[in-house]
């Protein structure tokens, strides 16, 4: 069965920084791009950014939103994607989910973990 | 920024209902749009990518057509597990974008 569960969300002060970590299980990780998309309180999605695989050397897209702020990034020797945020501010306040691309389509999204950046 | 814009942002409907959303693009993206069913508290489930190709598992009943910058997701026959709210999203360029919702609710 195809999973993704991600972790490390919680509450942070403005400002500050939180590692996200998504961990994939049940298909080839290393083949995929793989993808964060967030989505605040009572609102839409939103695209976070994009982490392509090691066939197209790792490279990464952002929104402008975050871009300079969030670092993407991948270990494929243990099935994980991660996101670095930086310089949190309170509308970064959300649920994050990670997101295997298939086709360059979100396939299979995980259940997201809870972001809330308040002083 | 391709803009992505969904109509009716809500609608109620009854089971048994063909029920259609449409999908506006800002600008010509082929095929390159999926839809994606969301319930409260959940994740987002794919349902279509590539504008009418249907993900694994998902229902027949759920279809997609449209090309350009115009789409349509249609449920053939809506059932109590389909009220949700639908989004639309493009990849066909940086930044990828999603539609505002239909929030589909029991009449």
């Amino acid at each position: 069965e195809v999973q993704l569960v991600e972790s490390g969300g919680g509450l942070v002060q403005p400002g500050g920084s939180l590692r996200l970590s998504c961990a994939a299980s049940g298909f080839s990780f290393s083949d995929h791009y793989m993808d964060w998309v967030r989505q605040a309180p009572g609102k839409g999605l939103e695209w976070v950014g994009r982490s392509r695989n090691k066939a197209n050397s790792y490279t990464t897209e952002y929104a402008a939103s975050v871009k300079g702020r969030f670092t993407i990034s991948r270990d494929d020797s243990k099935n994980s994607l991660f996101l670095q945020m930086n310089s949190l501010k309170t509308e970064d306040t959300a649920v994050y989910f990670c997101t295997k691309v298939t086709a360059y389509a979100f396939e299979i999204w995980g259940q997201g973990t809870m972001v809330t950046v308040s002083s | 920024d391709i803009q992505m814009t969904q109509s009716p942002s809500s609608l109620s409907a009854s089971v048994g209902d063909r029920v259609t959303i449409t999908c506006r693009a800002s600008q010509d993206i082929r095929s390159n749009l999926t839809w994606f069913q969301q319930k409260p508290g959940k994740a987002p489930k794919s349902l279509i990518y590539a504008a009418s190709s249907l993900q694994s598992g998902v229902p027949s009943k759920f279809s997609g057509s449209g090309s350009g910058t115009d789409f349509t997701l249609t449920i053939s026959s809506l059932q109590p597990e389909d009220f949700a709210t639908y989004y639309c999203q493009q990849y066909r360029s940086y930044p990828l974008t999603f539609g505002g919702g239909t929030k589909v609710e029991i009449k």
